[in-house]
């Protein structure tokens, strides 16, 4: 089956530098890339996905950028801000369901 | 639309007892998951339900695990005998096949004693 590796597990930021999360997958059968984000004592949303036919795809202040050919993809965030410290996963799939979860990064935003 | 509904959200039991968690999809979506979350296995997933049609239970961790879906509207996930390595938050997420994103609900954290 699909295995993720995700890195760093923990990422301290001074507000306003950018955070970037690094993710490795093991099908290469893999089309599908979302990134959720879980707050303490929540549910995980999904903040941003990206398909294998893409190789970037950003979202104002956030960014995920696939490298098919190497199996990782990445999530950047610029700008940061407190509200961003959460714990962030990274996931890889094949088409419709079956998500594999990377083990995830806890990000600290420093004021 | 009130997004995944589950029950309870909390949960303290005794070893030995059985446990039924539930979960209400969100309308119109016809793909639903139970996972697992815990500190030292992260998100797992358990079941897939398609079309309330149980996909893929590979994940199920053993016989005491059962999960059921008898309509578009309501699945259970049964754990029977509990045990305290059973103690995680278990989250149900559905989403509409096709469009991937799924949605998950507040979780049921559940405390085996």
């Amino acid at each position: 089956g699909e295995n993720v590796e995700q890195h760093p597990s923990t990422l301290s930021v001074q507000e306003g530098d950018s955070a970037v999360i690094k993710c490795t997958y093991s099908d290469s059968a893999s089309n599908y890339f979302p990134w959720y984000k879980q707050e303490l004592g929540k549910r995980p949303q999904l903040i941003i996905d990206i398909r294998s036919n893409v190789g970037e795809k950003k979202d104002q202040r956030i960014a995920v950028t696939l490298n098919k050919t190497a199996k990782h993809f990445s999530l950047h965030i610029t700008e940061t801000q407190p509200e961003d410290s959460a714990v962030y996963f990274c996931a890889a799939g094949l088409n419709d369901y079956k998500l594999s979860f990377g083990a995830g990064t806890t990000v600290t935003v420093r004021a | 639309d009130a997004g995944v509904i589950q029950s309870p959200r909390h949960e303290v039991t005794e070893m030995g007892q059985e446990v039924t968690l539930r979960c209400k999809p969100i309308s119109g979506h016809n793909s639903l998951f139970w996972y697992r979350q815990t500190m030292m296995r992260g998100l797992e997933l358990l079941i897939y339900f398609n079309n309330n049609v149980p996909i893929d239970d590979s994940g199920m961790p053993e016989d005491r695990f059962s999960a059921k879906m008898p309509n578009a509207s309501f699945s259970t996930l049964k754990i029977q005998p509990s045990e305290p390595r059973d103690s995680a938050v278990y989250f149900c997420a559905s989403s509409l096949a096709g469009y991937n994103e799924q949605f998950f609900g507040p979780g049921t954290r559940l405390t085996v004693l």
